[in-house]
């Protein structure tokens, strides 16, 4: 099955720093790779996404670029806040409809973001 | 985006009773939904598919009979946690899809489970 891994597990920035993760994936099946953020007790909520026919992707401040061939995606958050403090997951899901698409996550990285 | 709907979103039991939680999908059908369980400062771990009208599919390690799971509608699925022991207590979250497409998946507002 697929494994996704994430680095670094935690992580500090100043406030208006760029903070960025890496993630790997084994699955040369998957194709499609959320990003989630989760505060503590809430649900992960989808920060941006991306397909494995689309190199880079950007939503204002949130980016992701994604290395098919090297199976690693690097969600980054430009500009950071103190409300970007969180866990964020890496996930990934292959493009099979008999796996029902289920996303595998990483194990998170603590962001935390100092005014 | 699409509406997933958890219920309830705390429960207090004790060792030994059953636990029941709802899924719902409030504006779209939802042929698959998934659940998770998250343990403090870790990761969601998947723990079964489940399918409208058949089985739910478990992952490896998780005991089918403690953990029964129904999605008997196409907008309900509903993870019952039987004899519930403290090692159970958890965060619990369902997700959806709309279709069957690889696409974004919505997720609950999660259940906090403890058992005493």
């Amino acid at each position: 099955g697929e494994n996704v891994e994430q680095h670094p597990s935690t992580l500090s920035v100043q406030e208006g720093d760029s903070a960025v993760i890496k993630c790997t994936y084994s699955d040369s099946a998957s194709n499609y790779f959320p990003w989630y953020k989760q505060e503590l007790g809430k649900r992960p909520q989808l920060i941006i996404d991306i397909r494995s026919n689309v190199g880079e992707k950007k939503d204002q401040r949130i980016a992701v670029t994604l290395n098919k061939t090297a199976k690693h995606f690097s969600p980054h958050i430009t500009e950071t806040q103190p409300e970007d403090s969180a866990v964020y997951f890496c996930a990934a899901t292959p493009n099979s409809g008999g796996s029902n698409y289920k996303l595998t996550f990483g194990k998170g990285t603590l962001l935390t973001v100092n005014p | 985006g699409a509406v997933v709907s958890q219920h309830p979103s705390r429960v207090i039991c004790k060792s030994g009773t059953s636990v029941k939680i709802e899924c719902r999908s409030l504006d779209f059908q939802a042929t698959t939904m998934f659940w998770y369980r998250q343990f403090p400062k870790q990761s969601l771990m998947l723990m079964a598919t489940s399918n409208e009208g058949s089985k739910a599919t478990y992952e490896q390690g998780v005991e089918k009979d403690k953990f029964l799971i129904n999605h008997a509608s196409l907008t309900l699925s509903t993870l019952t946690v039987t004899s519930a022991h403290p090692e159970d207590s958890s965060f619990y979250i369902c997700s959806a899809r709309e279709s069957h497409l690889n696409t974004e998946a919505f997720f609950g507002q999660g259940t906090r489970l403890t058992v005493v």
